[in-house]
C-alpha cells in the first residue's frame, strides 16, 4: 500500500517566517509533486521533481521553491511567508512507468495559515 | 500553458446517473485523469484514459475524445457517499510526467 506523508497537518505562521512543508513516500516512486489547493481554483501545481536533484518548476513556482535530495523526500520551501500563501499544500508522488499506469498518490495535506 | 474547464457544481439525487464534462487546452497531451476528493481528504485516483472510447469500472466510466479535446466522467446509480469534488487532470509536459488539475466540480447527490 502506496503511503505518503506529509510532515504536518496544520501549521500557524506569521508574514516573513520561513517554512519548510516536508513530504515522504515509501514507494520508491521517481517522480514527486507539490500542489496548493484554494476554492474555486482547484489544485494548482508549485513544482515537481522526476528524479534526485531534479526540479522543475509547475505553473506557480513564484515565492516557492524545493529540494530533492533523496529519492523518498520532497520538501516545500517557503523563504518569507506572505498572507497569500495562505492554503492546503498536497504532496504526491507517482512511479515511472508505462503510460497506461498513472495513478498519482496524495498526501493528507498540510493547511497553513500565514498570520 | 494547460487549460482545463469543468462545471462548477452539479446536484442529482440516489439512484441517478450524473455526467461531469471536462475541456481542456494542452501543449503535450497524454491523457486524461479523473480523481474525487471527499472533505477533508486527499484526492484519490478513479480513472485515467490514454486513447479515446470509453473506460468503465463499476458504477464509474470515463470517456475521452481527444479530436474534441474533451471527455467526462459518468457516474451511474448514485449514493449519498459519491458527494464529493471531482477533478479532471492532464497529463502532460515534455515527458508525459506532469499532471494539471482542473479547478473541480463539486457533486451534491440528495436523497
Amino acid at each position: 500500500d502506496v503511503k505518503v506523508t506529509q510532515s504536518s497537518r496544520y501549521l500557524v505562521k506569521r508574514t516573513g517566517e520561513k517554512v519548510f512543508l516536508e513530504c515522504v513516500q515509501d514507494m520508491d516512486h521517481e517522480n514527486m509533486f507539490w500542489y496548493r489547493q484554494d476554492p474555486g481554483l482547484g489544485l494548482r501545481l508549485i513544482y515537481f521533481s522526476y528524479d534526485v536533484k531534479m526540479k522543475e518548476k509547475g505553473d506557480i513556482p513564484e515565492g516557492y521553491s524545493v529540494s530533492r535530495e533523496k529519492k523518498e523526500r520532497f520538501s516545500l520551501i517557503l523563504e518569507s511567508t506572505s498572507t497569500n500563501q495562505t492554503s492546503m499544500y498536497l504532496c504526491a508522488s507517482r512511479p515511472t512507468g508505462p503510460i497506461i499506469h498513472q495513478t498519482q498518490y496524495f498526501g493528507p495535506g498540510t493547511r497553513l495559515l500565514v498570520l | 500553458g494547460q487549460s482545463l474547464e469543468q462545471p462548477s457544481e452539479v446536484t442529482a439525487v440516489e439512484g441517478a446517473i450524473v455526467q461531469i464534462n471536462c475541456t481542456y487546452q494542452t501543449s503535450g497531451f497524454y491523457g486524461l485523469s479523473w480523481y474525487q476528493q471527499h472533505d477533508g481528504g486527499a484526492p484519490t485516483f478513479l480513472s485515467y484514459n490514454a486513447l479515446d472510447g470509453l473506460e468503465e469500472t463499476g458504477r464509474f466510466s470515463s470517456f475521452l475524445s481527444r479530436s474534441d479535446s474533451y471527455g467526462y466522467l459518468l457516474l451511474q446509480e448514485l449514493q449519498m457517499k459519491d458527494s464529493a469534488s471531482y477533478f479532471c487532470a492532464v497529463l502532460g509536459g515534455e515527458y508525459g510526467n506532469k499532471l494539471v488539475f482542473g479547478a473541480g466540480t463539486i457533486l451534491r447527490v440528495k436523497s
